[in-house]
């Protein structure tokens, strides 16, 4: 069964700095595409951004809101992903999904900037 | 990238059929293949309804039915049940840009 489980969330002033983690299980996790979808409190999806697999180059995609603040990394020894989140702004309060790029989903994980 | 268009709200009665729409461009519903439909319940994670346009996951009933015209795709729900009332979701990845786009959301209420 596959299993996605986000870290790493929590309450942190403007400007600031988190790092999220999204265990992998249940899956072959290095030839996966994963990607991170993010929900503000009330309101819809937005994509954050994609990783493909190391054997499709391991490039990155992030959407236009987060290029440049966010970045989003993997390891596949540990079968983990990550999303490095810096310089961060009160519009970046939300829950934070990882994804095996649509097809499984983990709970999220809630991220609040504030001061 | 513009989120792409839902309307806020569709509804119908146990058994009936509703019919969400979802408009972007011919940059990214128009021209990818790649149009996905999830269906999120409050305080839960999206699940994946519709991929690659028309194709349903396994487990997803065949109540459930994707299409797209030009630069607007549809998802169709059809004999309506009291668990289909949730938000639903369209996406689109666009070739131009690598980058994936969500639709603005559609509440169905089941009557």
């Amino acid at each position: 069964e596959v299993q996605l489980v986000e870290s790493g969330g929590g309450l942190v002033k403007p400007g600031g700095s988190l790092r999220l983690s999204c265990a992998a299980s249940g899956f072959t996790f290095s030839n996966a595409w994963m990607s991170w979808v993010r929900q503000a409190p009330g309101k819809g999806l937005e994509w954050v951004g994609r990783i493909k697999s190391k054997t499709d180059g391991g490039t990155t995609d992030h959407a236009a809101p987060v290029k440049g603040r966010f970045s989003i990394t993997r390891d596949d020894s540990k079968n983990t992903l990550y999303l490095q989140m810096n310089s961060l702004k009160s519009e970046d309060t939300a829950m934070y999904y990882c994804t095996t790029d649509g097809w499984s989903w983990g709970q999220g994980t809630l991220v609040t900037v504030s001061s | 990238q513009s989120a792409l268009t839902q309307p806020p709200s569709a509804s119908g009665s146990p058994g009936q059929s509703v019919t969400i729409s979802c408009t972007g461009t011919s940059s990214d519903v128009g021209g990818s293949k790649y149009v996905s439909w999830y269906q999120q319940h409050p305080g839960k994670a999206p699940k994946l309804m519709i991929y690659e346009v028309s194709k349903r996951p396994s487990g997803v009933p065949d109540r459930f039915s994707g299409s797209k015209s030009g630069n607007t795709a549809s998802l169709t729900v059809s004999g309506l049940q009291a668990e289909d009332e949730a938000d639903y979701y369209c996406s689109s990845y666009a070739a131009s840009n690598n980058l994936d786009v969500f639709g603005t959301g559609t509440k169905v209420t089941v009557l």
